[in-house]
């Protein structure tokens, strides 16, 4: 089974800074089938990124993800308030469905 | 409209029995897989199984494996997760989601909490 770990588990920053977040796995992840969803206190998760680098219907530009193989990056390039919220990557793919394990996640804070 | 409807809050009794439910519409209930994710209280998102309601063919994550199990019922759109004997360590989240291969999971239902407490 692949394990996936993100990095770091918290980060602190400021609105309008970058936030970069991280997604290793302990193995390649088929096909780039990475997943990237926001949550937000109280909420269920939301879909932002799938295949490493596709946003999702709605997603605004300024979130973007990257990488292949084992090492994969979530880029939200200027922070909104709204962009505080735990972030979790996803590997999917395997057909039928085996293993379809999350990240432990990054929290962004407000610093 | 793609919707994922949960059944409401639970509070039960170490060693009861549970069995929560997940609504699908908007969509062919039968072509997409459901999955269900636990989320302990402050913690991250585990992934439990998946089922599909076509066939009803089931895969558990080893770590749930044996403790849970998952269902089906293709003809009122419907996917259930249940317990035979509840722990307090049960106490979580669960939140049902829909896949379907090369795709993540792209709807969510609004998550059922489960509380185990004597």
């Amino acid at each position: 089974e692949i394990v996936l770990t993100q990095s770091p588990g918290t980060l602190s920053l400021s609105p309008g800074e970058r936030a970069t977040l991280s997604c290793r796995a302990s193995q390649s992840v088929s096909s780039s089938y990475l997943a990237w969803y926001q949550q937000k206190p109280g909420q269920a998760p939301r879909l932002l990124i799938y295949g490493a680098s596709s946003r999702a219907t709605g997603i605004p530009d300024r979130f973007s993800g990257s990488g292949s193989g084992t090492d994969f990056t979530l880029t939200i390039s200027r922070l909104e308030p709204e962009d505080f919220a735990v972030y979790y990557c996803q590997q999917y793919g395997s057909s039928p469905p085996s293993s379809l394990t999350f990240g432990g996640g990054t929290k962004v804070e407000i610093k | 409209e793609v919707q994922l409807v949960q059944s409401g809050a639970e509070v039960k009794k170490p060693g009861e029995s549970l069995k929560i439910s997940c609504k699908g519409s908007g969509y062919s209930f039968t072509s997409y897989w459901i999955g269900w994710v636990r989320q302990m209280p402050g913690k991250g998102l585990e992934w439990m199984g998946i089922i599909y309601p076509g066939d009803s063919d089931t895969r558990y994550s080893p770590s749930f494996q044996g403790q849970v199990t998952i269902s089906a019922d293709k003809s009122i759109s419907t996917a259930y997760l249940q317990w035979s004997s509840l722990k307090a360590s049960d106490t979580a989240m669960y939140y049902c989601a829909r896949h379907e291969y090369s795709s993540p999971f792209d709807y969510w239902g609004q998550g059922t909490l489960v509380t185990v407490s004597s």
